[in-house]
């Protein structure tokens, strides 16, 4: 069965303490590994898609790395508006629809 | 602007009724989706559809009903069946050859 799961559940940082976020996968066979931002009461936004191990995303001070078992999201020197919940997910075997990580939610404390 | 749209963003429900949450896209997307959001919890699919006229069933569809009779809307209609039905519900669209979703803004359904 196809599942996702992403660790820490919450993370608190200080502005400017770069860290990084886990979402760990295991799917029969990978048809891309899609990261989410969700502010609170808001739809997710699309941020990311990695397709193969070794591929790397970056926008501003995200960078999204992907290996054969899970995928990071690296927050670079966050700001408080980098506070989000950060979602991942995978297509399911049949690719009809996607299979959610509970998510992450990051705290930036100026 | 291409994009989703929701409505209405806040929805309150009795006990025993039914309730209809709105969703539109302008993106020509084909595929179309209704996803559950409870706090802690990942998205849960409700239903889908891929072409006009064709709907399947997610994971948690019992209590709901969707219809698709156009391709830009896919409303979905939550009955007195769902006995928990205070959630975010989030619709989503994608394109077809592509695995990205998009999703609206969501609808927070309270039942009073």
């Amino acid at each position: 069965e196809d599942q996702v799961t992403q660790s820490p559940e919450a993370l608190r940082l200080q502005e400017g303490e770069s860290s990084s976020l886990n979402c760990s996968y295991t799917v029969s066979g990978l048809r891309g590994l899609f990261w989410y931002r969700q502010d609170p009461g808001k739809g997710p936004e699309f941020l990311f898609t990695l397709y193969s191990a070794g591929e790397e995303k970056e926008k501003e001070r995200l960078k999204a790395t992907l290996t054969k078992k899970e995928s990071f999201l690296h927050i670079t020197a966050p700001k408080p508006e980098d506070s989000a919940t950060y979602l991942c997910a995978v297509p399911t075997y049949n690719n009809n629809d996607m299979r959610f990580g509970a998510g992450t939610r990051l705290t930036v404390k100026p | 602007d291409g994009g989703i749209t929701q409505s209405p963003k806040y929805l309150f429900r009795k006990e025993g009724q039914n309730v209809t949450l709105s969703c539109e896209q302008n993106l020509n997307h084909d595929a179309m989706y209704w996803y559950r959001q409870d706090p802690g919890q990942g998205l849960r699919l409700i239903y889908y559809s891929q072409i006009v006229n064709d709907f399947q069933k997610g994971d948690i569809a019992e209590g709901y009903s969707v219809s698709r009779e156009k391709k830009e809307s896919f409303p979905l209609t939550v009955t007195s069946a769902q006995k928990n039905p205070t959630a975010f519900y989030l619709c989503a669209s994608r394109e077809q050859g592509y695995n990205e979703q998009f999703f609206g803004p969501g609808t927070r359904l309270t039942v009073l």
